[in-house]
């Protein structure tokens, strides 16, 4: 009930691209759904959130879609740069659960 | 600057000794979190805290305790009891659960 799947585990782009992860939560009763990047040595830092009144969130070339239905959530990367190549992280909580994490992405934008 | 503040970056331990890593904020946070990564995998969650006073175990408490005098602080210590404590910990503070949580820099330990 408390778990978030994500794939895929790692994940490798050709600069330009698009880096597509995917996230799939089990607790319905979760509304707030953040993605963080990690670059090696460093702690995670919130990139982009979502809460489930829309489907959709962009910001820059991050973009969150969400389906609420399928109890699903995905980031998209548009436009890959190397400099995007790091370690991605979606969860979700609600007011009374802490943050469950999914397991992890590991991008490499290819230059 | 507002943050949270992990020390020391890199701590090694020889075995059978307990080590405390230190976790300070300044962001007036209520909530705060130990997590544990290993290479490879995600975060796993050791201990957090509500409030002042009161904490609770995450998925992974054994062999660490924590405590929370103060707001500021959320202190863990990885005791002899933790068989494999060899690990890059993080601390992170947020408003409530379902807020952004900050993430200090990390410390990692190994143990000689």
């Amino acid at each position: 009930q408390q778990q978030v799947k994500q794939s895929p585990q790692s994940l490798i782009v050709q600069k330009g691209g698009i880096s597509i992860i995917n996230c799939a939560y089990e607790n319905t009763a979760f509304d707030y759904f953040p993605w963080y990047q990690q670059f090696p040595g460093k702690g995670p830092a919130l990139l982009i959130a979502i809460r489930p009144d829309v489907s959709e969130k962009k910001e820059g070339r991050f973009t969150i879609s969400f389906n609420k239905s399928a109890k699903q959530f995905s980031l998209h990367i548009m436009d890959s740069q190397p400099g995007d190549s790091a370690t991605y992280f979606c969860a979700a909580s609600n007011r009374g659960n802490k943050l469950v994490f999914g397991a992890g992405t590991i991008l490499r934008v290819k230059s | 600057d507002g943050g949270i503040t992990q020390s020391p970056k890199y701590l090694f331990r020889k075995e059978g000794q307990n080590v405390t890593l230190s976790c300070e904020q300044n962001l007036n946070h209520d909530a705060m979190y130990w997590y544990r990564q290993d290479p490879g995998q995600g975060l796993r969650l050791i201990y957090y805290s509500q409030i002042v006073n009161d904490f609770q175990k995450g998925d992974i408490a054994e062999g660490y305790s924590v405590s929370r005098e103060k707001k500021e602080s959320f202190p863990l210590t990885v005791t002899s009891a933790q068989k494999n404590p060899t690990a890059f910990y993080l601390c992170a503070s947020s408003i409530g659960f379902n807020t952004e949580a900050f993430f200090g820099q990390g410390t990692r330990l190994t143990v000689v």
